[in-house]
Parts: structure tokens; sequence; C-alpha cells
């Protein structure tokens, strides 16, 4: 069974980065046809997709525009968890943080949705 | 590309059967799925591929649709049923998501 824990602070203050981990089980990062990914949730901003990683005989990362100046998603094969970065954040980057799997469909495809997801982790941008 | 669902809000019977409908800004290809979300969970995903059931999701939860409009479907609304639902696409590295449909008990 697959499951996605997520780890990181709740409060951010505005100008820091605001740093998640989201630790795999039952799956591995490095899963050649999967694709991990980072996507937070708000009142304002709804649903919002930020960035994913996988691995095809090299690592890719690909980011939101909305956010790309800005964000970095880093795998850590060791630890079998990836992360993501945020720098310079507002009171809008406040949301709630989730990291989810994109499962493979066919070869060379991912289902381009997401079955397992972390648990969530809702992070402030306040002083 | 911008997904609008409708309604926003509906309010039904258990034993009902409801539609929701995700309507794309231009034609999308079939990467379209479908999430249920209860209040404090992480979305859950229903379908995929437009109308691929997800394992173990009851089969009571149907998807179609082409072009520009795509539908959920559930044949018997159950006490469980009642969440907030969103569709969600894929295109040219965008991942969208619609603003939500929420079903409560009438």
């Amino acid at each position: 069974q697959v499951q996605l824990q997520q780890s990181g602070p709740g409060l951010v203050k505005p100008s820091q980065t605001l740093s998640l981990t989201c630790a795999i089980s039952g799956d591995s990062v490095s899963n050649n046809g999967a694709t991990w990914n980072w996507i937070r949730q708000s009142p304002s901003r709804g649903l919002e997709w930020l960035a994913r990683t996988y691995y095809r005989s090299k690592w890719n990362y690909d980011y939101a525009v909305s956010v790309k100046s800005r964000v970095t998603i880093n795998p850590d094969t060791s630890k079998n968890q990836f992360s993501l970065h945020l720098n310079s954040v507002t009171p809008e980057d406040t949301a709630v943080y989730y990291c989810a799997r994109d499962p493979a469909y066919s070869p060379g495809w991912t289902r381009n949705a997401f079955d397992i997801w972390g648990q969530g982790t809702m992070v402030t941008v306040s002083s | 590309i911008q997904l609008t669902q409708s309604p926003s809000t509906l309010s039904a019977f258990v034993g009902d059967r409801v539609t929701i409908t995700c309507r794309a800004s231009q034609t999308i290809d079939g990467w379209l799925a479908w999430y249920q979300q209860k209040p404090g969970k992480a979305p859950n995903l229903l379908m995929y591929k437009a109308s691929i059931l997800e394992s173990g999701v009851p089969s009571r939860f149907s998807g179609s649709g082409s072009g520009t409009e795509f539908t959920l479907s559930i044949s018997s609304l159950q006490p469980d049923d009642f969440a907030t639902y969103y569709c969600q696409h894929y295109n040219d590295l965008s991942w969208t998501f619609g603003q939500g449909t929420k079903v409560e008990i009438k």
C-alpha cells in the first residue's frame, strides 16, 4: 500500500522560504513510470498544481508558470522522499500543500491524474 | 485552458441520480479526471481518462464526455457521497482543476 507522509512547518514568515518534505512508502521516488508532485489548495486560488519530478534515465523537473521563478522540487533517493522549496513567500502563498503521485498509465505515459495524496500541510505565511 | 463546473452547489436526496458537468474553455483531449474531497481531507481520485473508474471506487460513479463537455454521474446517491467534487485536466505541462461542486443533503 503506497502512502505519502508530509512534514514541515505550518508557519513561515513573509520573504522567507517554505520547505516541505514528502516521504514515500510502498513505492520509489525513482519509479520509472510515475511522477511525484506538489499541489496546493486555498479558498482564493482553489487547487493549484505547482511542481513535479520524475526519473526517466535522468531526473526531470517541471514547474507551474505561476511559481516557476520561486520554486524548486528535489528528489532524495537515499531517503525515498521529495521536497518542495518555495522562496520569497507572501501571504498569498498561504494554503494547504499536498504531495501526490501520478502513476504510470501506459509506456511513456502517466495517467495525468493523482491517485495517492499526502495528508496535507496547512502553511500560513505571516509575521 | 479553464474548467468550469456546474452547478456550484447541488442539493439532493439519498438515492437520487446526480450529474455534475465540467466544461472546458476549448476542446480538450481525454485527459480528464474527477476527484471527491471531504472536509479536512485530501482529494480522492474517482475517474481518470474521462471514463476509467479508479480501483476501489464504487460502480455507481461513472464518467463520460468529449470535446469541451464532460460529466460525472452518481447513479444512486449514498450518504458517504456528500462531498465536494472536482474535475481536473492535463494539457501541455499544466494540470488545471475546476472550482468544485458541493453536493449537499436535501
